[in-house]
């Protein structure tokens, strides 16, 4: 199975501020999807962009994803405290199977 | 909005003694899966279920582990002879069409 690895690994911003996280990950992939964790509790699925995809949108998320540097981002616009959790990245290819697996993440905190 | 559902939210147990952790996916959804998460480490997968067998396991999943969807409604992990080391966050989720998995909030197992 294929891990992502984000990048930083915290990040500390003011609210109303934009956050950007990166992921990286080994091999050719299907699919990239990007997961929210608040402290403690289940994983949020936040957004999915298939390897055809560039650049997708989802509310206050864009997601954009280079297959050649084999790497995607996630930017959170005009964040919120609300938003302060770990980010993870969850690649998949032909070879990963059912599962999802996780890096350490990035941890990111919205000050108020 | 549908989401799946955890029981207990805390389990404590002694050492030697089986607890079974309960979930109830998605209803329309086809995929089951468990996962762990030890404090302060990643979350790792444990086992995938589809069409009512194990599809999927990692190494954590040995022989004191098992899974059943008993009925139509809940998908359950039994740990036969908890360790100390079985102490973790146990978190189900599932999925329509084995993409995007959708967790429940967690079942917090503390083993003395």
């Amino acid at each position: 199975s294929q891990q992502g690895e984000e990048d930083p690994q915290a990040l500390s911003i003011q609210e109303g501020e934009n956050a950007t996280m990166n992921c990286s990950y080994k091999t050719s992939i299907n699919n990239l999807q990007w997961y929210r964790q608040n402290s403690g509790r289940g994983l949020v699925h936040l957004i999915l962009i298939r390897s055809n995809e560039r650049e997708k949108h989802s509310g206050r998320l864009r997601v954009t994803l280079d297959t050649s540097k084999k790497s995607s981002s996630l930017l959170i616009t005009a964040s919120r405290a609300a938003d302060t959790a770990s980010y993870f990245c969850a690649p998949r290819s032909e070879t990963s199977g059912s599962r999802l697996t996780f890096g350490e993440g990035t941890q990111l905190t919205v000050n108020p | 909005e549908p989401e799946v559902t955890q029981t207990p939210s805390h389990q404590v147990t002694q050492m030697g003694q089986e607890v079974i952790l309960r979930c109830v996916p998605i209803s329309n959804h086809l995929y089951f899966y468990w996962y762990r998460q030890i404090l302060g480490q990643k979350v790792e997968f444990l086992v995938s279920f589809y069409n009512n067998e194990i599809s999927e396991k990692s190494e954590i999943f040995d022989d004191q582990f098992s899974v059943e969807r008993p009925d139509g409604s809940n998908f359950t992990l039994k740990i036969r002879s908890t360790k100390l080391e079985d102490s973790a966050m146990y978190f189900c989720a599932s999925s329509w069409g084995g993409e995007t998995q959708y967790f429940g909030p967690g079942t917090r197992l503390l083993v003395l």
